[in-house]
């Protein structure tokens, strides 16, 4: 079966403090994975795919096809990143989403 | 280029009702999808068109119906609308050999 996990509905923590958004998938076959974030009043937007490996305001995200985990990860959070954040399988034409994770960064 | 646009931003119909939504591509995308974004049941892929031709769909009831024009624009429509169509719905536009899609704002359609 084709399936995201995202185990936390919420992630709260101080601003300066290191991030980890966890994403699990399953898929038989090789996958493409994203992250996407969703501010506030504002559209679904694309953060990450994993092909790209680049850094985008300071996220990054290793597919482990070992572990089938895409976490995301940033050193020092900052008030800006509280947002809501999905992980996405792309597959068939479309895209699989995980329930998503509320990332709440406390000042 | 102008993002992906999606038409009314909000919607206000009673059960028993139809809607339709629509939905203009990044200029030079062919390929579009819908979703539905619910707090319950979160995102979840309708059914995606390319070149005018419906190539996959979710796993909702025929109820939920699209198409696409020559133009690449697509359109989607609910019928007999139940109180759980309540949703976010959301087009996404896609360019040719990537995977990676650009969302709309959403149509926000509330059915009482």
């Amino acid at each position: 079966a084709q399936r995201v996990t995202q185990p936390e509905k919420l992630l709260s923590v101080f601003k300066g403090a290191p991030v980890e958004l966890k994403c699990n998938y399953s898929y038989s076959g090789s996958p493409e994975l994203f992250w996407y974030v969703q501010y506030s009043r504002q559209r679904l937007q694309l953060l990450l795919r994993h092909i790209s490996r680049e850094s985008i305001k300071g996220f990054t995200a290793d597919l482990n096809k070992g572990e089938t985990s895409f976490h995301l990860k940033k050193p020092f959070a900052q008030e800006e990143d509280s947002a809501m954040y999905y992980c996405a399988l792309g597959a068939t034409n479309k895209l699989i989403f995980g329930t998503g994770t509320l990332l709440a960064v406390q000042p | 280029k102008a993002g992906v646009t999606q038409t009314p931003r909000y919607l206000i119909k009673t059960r028993g009702q139809q809607v339709t939504l629509s939905c203009s591509p990044i200029s030079g995308h062919r390929s579009v999808s819908w979703y539905q974004q619910t707090p319950g049941q979160g995102l979840q892929f309708l059914f995606e068109y390319f070149s005018e031709t419906q190539r996959n769909k979710g796993n909702f009831p025929g109820r939920f119906s699209g198409r696409q024009f020559s133009n690449s624009r697509s359109e989607m429509n609910v019928s007999t609308l139940e109180l759980g169509d309540s949703a976010l719905y959301l087009c996404a536009s896609r360019p040719q050999g990537g995977n990676e899609q650009f969302f709309g704002p959403g149509t926000r359609l509330t059915v009482l």
